[in-house]
């Protein structure tokens, strides 16, 4: 199955200073890469995802990377603000095959220092 | 649009007492429904996916006696914890999506605790 793992477990940046998270993934067959935002007892909220027919992806000061050769995809958060503490997932699953069940990357916690 | 509404956000109960929660997308028809269980500081972890209509498939190790799934319509699934004990005790959450391609859209999870 669906391996992800996720770095760092936690990241601490200054108000207006980028962050960036890092995904690795071991089955090919994955093709559709989500990042989900999850605050204190809340559920995950979709910020972004990517599909593996293209390499990056940007909304606002969001963005995603993805190099499939080396399986691997990067989450981009410019300009941060105390608004964007939360934890922060990627995922990945294969939209080919029937079950296209979501497999979580471990989490990063990242806290923005005003 | 993609709303999913979970309910109860917060339960305590005795153990031996079963807990039914409620996954409702209300603006959109889910044909595919997921439950997860996540623990404290840690990833979501897969429990079952629930096809509108038919039998959920359940994780390996989750026991589909215990954890019981419904999905009556392509707006509703539920989970009800029969017998729940303290081990039970997680936060529960669901989330839904419109077809196979598109994505998965969470409910804001269930703290259920098991005195």
């Amino acid at each position: 199955g669906e391996n992800v793992e996720q770095h760092p477990s936690t990241l601490s940046v200054q108000e207006g200073d980028s962050a960036v998270i890092k995904c690795t993934y071991s089955d090919s067959a994955s093709n559709y890469f989500p990042w989900y935002k999850q605050e204190l007892g809340k559920g995950p909220q979709l910020i972004i995802d990517i599909r593996s027919n293209v390499g990056e992806k940007k909304d606002q000061r969001i963005a995603v990377t993805l190099n499939k050769t080396a399986k691997h995809f990067s989450l981009h958060i410019t300009e941060t603000q105390p608004e964007d503490s939360a934890v922060y997932f990627c995922a990945a699953s294969s939209m080919d095959t029937g079950r296209r069940a979501l497999t979580f990357g471990s989490g990063t916690r990242l806290q923005v220092q005003p | 649009g993609a709303v999913v509404s979970q309910h109860p956000s917060w339960v305590i109960c005795k153990s031996g007492t079963s807990v039914k929660i409620e996954c409702r997308s209300l603006d959109f028809q889910a044909t595919t429904m997921f439950w997860y269980r996540q623990f404290p500081k840690q990833s979501l972890m897969l429990m079952a996916t629930s096809n509108e209509g038919s039998k959920a498939t359940y994780e390996q190790g989750v026991e589909k006696d215990k954890f019981l799934i419904n999905h009556a319509s392509l707006t509703l699934s539920t989970l009800t914890v029969t017998s729940a004990h303290p081990e039970d005790s997680s936060f529960y959450i669901c989330s839904a999506r419109r077809t196979a391609n598109q994505p998965q859209h969470f409910g804001d999870g269930t703290r259920l605790s098991i005195l």
